[in-house]
């Protein structure tokens, strides 16, 4: 049911830039929902990364950055690092599913 | 510090009713400022939202679970519960329930540890 389309997977070598798309509708992004990015480690919870497109709470790296763009948005992660391995969520809501957040497809951030 | 604890029988058979209970500590469920949660994950798979519901009784879930979910709350105890009737071996997963800032479109701030349902006979 997952409205958001991320990329399976996308990789880097440390120290490089990352980005990891996230598209979704004019009856989501397109229509001015927020969109929130989620790291999950491996066997653990997800883990609040970016809020409202680009915030990031506290303790999170400003190595990561977000950006939102018409029906879609991004995550950056720059200076990559062996820790940032990881799978990443988008997240946001859309109004033609009646009430419902929904989930990005996960993309799975390998570093080389 | 905020925390949430799923608790639950990690075994559940086809047809029957999934129950899982979110004990939140730290923090009152009863607050204008938040909503409450569960999110779903099968193995080696992508989160799944499931419902929310708001204190002053609002519930509102993913259309394509609807049908067969249930989220309640007893603030007494600080808790909240999700039951899914009818399950499937693909009701699997591991479920997590979570506190959402903001209306609409908010973010999951706080989360669970996750239980793991298996449904199986």
């Amino acid at each position: 049911q997952s409205v958001l389309t991320q990329p399976p997977s996308v990789s880097g070598a440390p120290g490089q830039r990352v980005t990891i798309s996230c598209t979704g509708s004019s009856s989501s992004i397109g229509a001015g929902y927020d969109v929130h990015w989620y790291q999950q480690l491996p066997g653990t919870a997800p883990k609040l990364l970016i809020y409202g497109n680009y915030n990031r709470p506290s303790g999170v790296p400003d190595r990561f950055s977000g950006s939102k763009s018409g029906t879609s948005a991004s995550l950056a992660i720059t200076g990559l690092q062996a820790e940032d391995e990881a799978d990443y969520y988008c997240q946001s809501y859309d109004s033609s599913l009646s009430g419902s957040n929904v989930f990005g497809t996960g993309t799975k951030v390998t570093v080389l | 510090q905020l925390q949430l604890q799923e608790s639950g029988p990690g075994l559940v058979k086809p047809s029957e009713t999934l129950s899982l209970t979110c004990t939140v500590s730290g923090g009152s469920i009863n607050s204008s400022a938040y909503y409450w949660g569960w999110i779903r994950q099968p193995p080696g798979k992508g989160l799944e939202w499931i419902g929310n519901f708001y204190y002053s009784g609002y519930t509102y879930y993913n259309p394509s679970l609807e049908s067969r979910v249930t989220i309640s709350v007893d603030t007494s105890k600080n808790q909240f519960s999700l039951k899914l009737s009818s399950v499937t071996a693909t009701d699997t997963a591991v479920y997590y329930c979570a506190r959402r800032y903001g209306d609409y479109g908010g973010y999951f701030q706080h989360w669970g540890q996750g239980t793991l349902v298996t449904v199986s006979s």
